[in-house]
């Protein structure tokens, strides 16, 4: 089974800033890895998938469609980043990458809290 | 508009059994592969397994497997989980979940249903 490591366990940062999210596969994935935010009490929120495609147009009852563009991931192979560019208010919250090259396993998350 | 509604949930003794349901809408379900994936309280989420879009390919994280079977009736557009040897490690809320992308197993998921809670306790 494949593992998914995410680091760090919990991330400070201040509004405006720049947060960078670390995702590393214990075997080549290719791009097959998604980035996905999850708030409390909410079903998780798909941000990227293909590693770098930021998941737009996809329509929901509660949520945005789009995915702001300050949301990029890059990487594949066995590392995999996912950048927020200017952390805004509701960008707090734990990100989750998955593989699903070979079933789908989890990272364990990543919480993104206030400074 | 997708909509995908878990039942089945509930309160089991440990080594017994429940059998899972997720009834699907709003899209053509016999094209599109599906995921189970649970969370614990308080926890991360833990994939359990995926079916493809025709049943024909299942997949299922180490945890479950021999325990747990994911199948699916496309004409009933409904994902089962029968889950068997439940264990107290085995509670969590667990969510169905569609993918992407048609006719596809290896893909992202981009709608989760609201989760059913199984609890096993003695």
């Amino acid at each position: 089974e494949i593992v998914m490591t995410q680091s760090p366990a919990t991330l400070s940062v201040s509004p405006g800033e720049r947060a960078t999210l670390s995702c590393r596969a214990s075997q080549s994935i290719s791009s097959n890895l998604a980035w996905y935010q999850q708030k409390p009490g909410q079903a998780p929120r798909l941000l990227i998938y293909g590693a770098s495609t930021r998941a737009t147009g996809i329509p929901t009852s509660t949520r945005a469609t789009v995915i702001p563009a300050r949301f990029s991931g890059s990487g594949s192979g066995t590392e995999f980043t996912l950048t927020i560019s200017s952390l805004q208010s509701e960008d707090f919250a734990v990100y989750y990458c998955q593989q699903y090259n070979q079933g789908g396993t989890f990272g364990q998350g990543t919480k993104v809290e206030i400074k | 508009q997708v909509q995908l509604v878990e039942s089945g949930g509930g309160v089991v003794q440990p080594g017994r059994s429940l059998r899972l349901s997720c009834a699907a809408s709003g899209f053509t379900f016999s094209s599109y592969g599906m995921h189970w994936v649970r969370q614990a309280p308080g926890k991360g989420l833990e994939w359990v397994a995926v079916i493809s879009y025709d049943g024909s390919n299942k997949y299922y994280a180490d945890s479950v497997k021999g325990r747990f079977t994911i199948s699916r009736d496309n004409s009933k557009n409904t994902l089962y989980m029968q889950m068997n040897s439940l264990r107290a490690e085995d509670t969590a809320v667990y969510y169905c979940a569609k993918i992407v992308v048609p006719a596809a197993t290896r893909s992202a998921i981009d709608y989760w249903g609201q989760g059913t809670l199984v609890t096993v306790s003695s």
